[in-house]
């Protein structure tokens, strides 16, 4: 079985561009979670996405939005780049909407801001 | 004062060493916790959950003191391959669901 795929591995942007982001669930998963680990730090939590619908944001500004697809597929968009959003944005999936067992991490998407 | 809080290191130790991590966190209805080990420029992998007073997996223990509200990570006989970041995750309910991590305790092992 697949694992949790996330694409691209690596990008480089410039200040003010904007930025998507995609990742795959496991298969069978439902849940998506996205998180923002700067260099030197845990991840944070972004955002939380269950059958489709938003179950959760973090503490992060309105350039930050997200979607989950049909297919629990799920893109992270960035709007109005600034340096400091270059970090690994990490997407976890799991099989429940719960939180207590949990989550699988793809391997990220290293972005850099210019 | 931080959700979740661990000593950063990094702690240096020689092959075959016992070290041991400890984390704090604020949160006194937390029921389960993980830790999560990142290799450098990785992905954060779930190494432990901790759901009741402690877990055992072969050479690592973990350990839950919910009076004084800290988890401790031990790990025998250390290995170079051990070398890695450690992390400490709270997991959040109520409202939505989300994992709050500490910073991370580097750890080297040296031959």
């Amino acid at each position: 079985d697949a694992g949790v795929t996330q694409s691209p591995t690596h990008l480089i942007k410039t200040r003010g561009q904007h930025v998507t982001l995609r990742c795959s669930p496991i298969s069978g998963h439902k849940s998506v979670s996205w998180y923002q680990q700067v260099l030197g730090q845990g991840p944070q939590f972004i955002f939380q996405y269950y059958e489709k619908e938003e179950r959760g944001r973090g503490n992060f500004p309105d350039r930050f939005s997200a979607r989950q697809f049909p297919n629990y597929s799920s893109e992270l968009n960035v709007n109005a780049l600034l340096l400091g959003d270059s970090a690994l944005y990490l997407c976890a999936s799991s099989s429940s909407e719960g939180v207590n067992y949990g989550y699988t991490f793809g391997s990220g998407t290293r972005l850099t801001v210019v | 004062r931080k959700e979740v809080e661990q000593d950063p290191g990094p702690f240096n130790v020689p092959e075959g060493a016992t070290v041991a991590f400890n984390c704090t966190y604020s949160n006194s209805a937390s029921q389960s916790f993980f830790w999560y080990r990142q290799d450098c420029r990785k992905e954060p992998k779930l190494l432990m959950s901790v759901y009741s007073s402690g877990n055992e997996d072969g050479r690592f223990t973990a350990q839950l003191n919910r009076a004084s509200q800290y988890i401790s990570l031990l790990i025998r006989d250390s290995k170079l391959s051990d070398s890695a970041t450690y992390l400490c995750v709270v997991p959040r309910s109520g409202g939505y669901n989300k994992l709050i991590f500490g910073a991370g305790t580097r750890l080297a092992v040296h031959p």
